[in-house]
């Protein structure tokens, strides 16, 4: 089977910087994702590992372990605006584009 | 330049019925994607199409169906509908499939069984 496995939930002040975490065990891996999706709204894509270490993306960035089969996401220098649900998700070398969701980080940034 | 764009927004439809779902992608995209979202929940995928073809598909039961026209656009098709079956139903387009490029997704369409 393959799972993702994110935390529920995560609250932090503006400002602030916040690690959002991502375990998976899939049955093939490409690469790993990072997607924001507000409230009503639709995910967007912020990032993108297919090799270890870090990327950074403005106040953004993402880890990729392989190894581990860990990944987080980084936010910096937290705004209000930032409070959505993260999604991690694998994407499978299977010649087609799947993605394997996790079940979603919630973030409330409070001022 | 247009995004994603999906068609209804929101629907309501009773048990039992059918519905179609539309999706246009990203201009010069040729592949498009289907998936679920129940709230709470990250998206499951259902489909992707390329080039006409299905190319994938998720653990979805057979009422789900779907099929991509010449110029790229796309219908899911879902017959039977159950309660269950209400979500968030998301389109992505990309360029082509295996690239692992990001996924560009639509507003989505809300439909509410009843």
């Amino acid at each position: 089977g393959q799972s993702l496995e994110q935390p529920s939930e995560v609250t932090a002040v503006e400002g602030a910087i916040v690690q959002i975490n991502c375990t998976y065990q899939t049955s093939g891996f490409y690469g790993l994702s990072w997607y924001q999706q507000h409230d009503g709204g639709a995910p967007t894509f912020l990032s993108y590992n297919a090799l270890d270490g870090l990327e950074e993306t403005g106040r953004f960035s993402s880890f990729l372990s392989r190894s581990d089969s860990y990944g987080y996401l980084l936010l910096q220098e937290l705004q209000m605006k930032d409070s959505a649900s993260y999604f991690c998700a694998v994407s499978s070398n299977t010649g087609f584009q799947k993605l394997v969701f996790g079940t979603g980080t919630r973030l409330l940034v409070s001022p | 330049d247009a995004g994603v764009t999906q068609s209804p927004t929101h629907l309501i439809k009773t048990r039992g019925q059918h519905v179609t779902l539309r999706c246009s992608p990203i201009s010069g995209h040729k592949s498009v994607s289907w998936y679920q979202q129940v709230l709470g929940q990250g998206p499951q995928f259902i489909f992707q199409y390329y080039e006409k073809e299905e190319r994938g598909r998720g653990n979805f039961p057979d009422r789900f169906s779907a099929r991509q026209f010449p110029n790229y656009s796309s219908e899911l098709n879902v017959n039977a509908l159950l309660l269950g079956d209400s979500a968030l139903y998301l389109c992505a387009s990309n360029l082509a499939p295996g690239e692992n490029t990001e996924a560009f997704f639509g507003q989505g369409t809300r439909l509410t069984v009843v």
